[in-house]
């Protein structure tokens, strides 16, 4: 079974602050994605990335896809409170068939 | 634009019973999935199908069926339930034609089921 581990599990900044959370794996991944939970609702994707080294912008986020394809980060610049949610990342299984996830780490961005 | 509708949103069950999550899409997608989410463990695979006729288990399949007879519907079934199948449900659906791994998986909004 494939196994995605992510760090931290909780963090609390305070809104404006820079931060990085880490998805990991023993594992090859051929596509990565990440997702953005928020209280009551299911996870809506934020980005896929599929290369490896590859980098992808969206706004103030930045992904970035380890070079051997198992981990991946995503850097937040400048917090801002609308931010926080379970972000999950998640990788498609050897099979290429389903998507494994990862426990998520709960961001809170205090104003 | 409804996307993927779960139903109900709360069910409070006995041990022992039955029940059927309901899972419905709008967007002709043919993979369909349904998703456990407990604190701490993330999403867990319990059933998946590729398309009317079609289902397969995931990681935790006991105690769960499913059937897919149309491509929009794709109800899941407790066969009789128990106080470790608490938890939050997730149903979602995703495009299988070229270039889907690139494709976001659409997500329910969640069945949030307790067993007493």
């Amino acid at each position: 079974t494939q196994l995605l581990e992510q760090s931290p599990q909780f963090l609390s900044i305070q809104e404006g602050e820079n931060l990085t959370v880490y998805c990991n794996s023993s594992s090859v991944f051929s596509s990565l994605q990440w997702y953005r939970q928020e209280p009551g609702e299911g996870p809506v994707l934020l980005v896929t990335v599929v290369t490896g080294g590859e980098v992808k912008k969206l706004k103030r986020l930045t992904f970035q896809f380890g070079d051997a394809r198992k981990d991946s980060s995503l850097h937040i610049t400048a917090a801002q409170p609308g931010d926080t949610g379970l972000y999950l990342c998640a990788g498609l299984d050897n099979y290429g068939q389903n998507f494994v996830f990862g426990p998520g780490t709960r961001l809170s961005v205090l104003p | 634009n409804a996307g993927v509708t779960q139903t109900p949103k709360f069910q409070v069950l006995k041990t022992g019973q039955s029940m059927t999550l309901q899972c419905a899409q709008d967007m002709n997608h043919e993979y369909m999935s349904w998703y456990r989410q407990d604190p701490g463990m993330g999403l867990r695979l319990i059933h998946y199908s590729v398309g009317a006729g079609i289902t397969d288990q995931g990681e935790v399949p006991n105690g769960y069926n499913v059937s897919r007879s149309t491509t929009e519907d794709f109800p899941l079934r407790l066969l009789s339930a128990a106080p470790s199948q608490t938890s939050v449900y997730f149903c979602a659906s995703s495009p299988r034609t070229g270039g889907w791994r690139n494709q976001p998986q659409h997500f329910g909004d969640g069945t949030r089921l307790s067993i007493l």
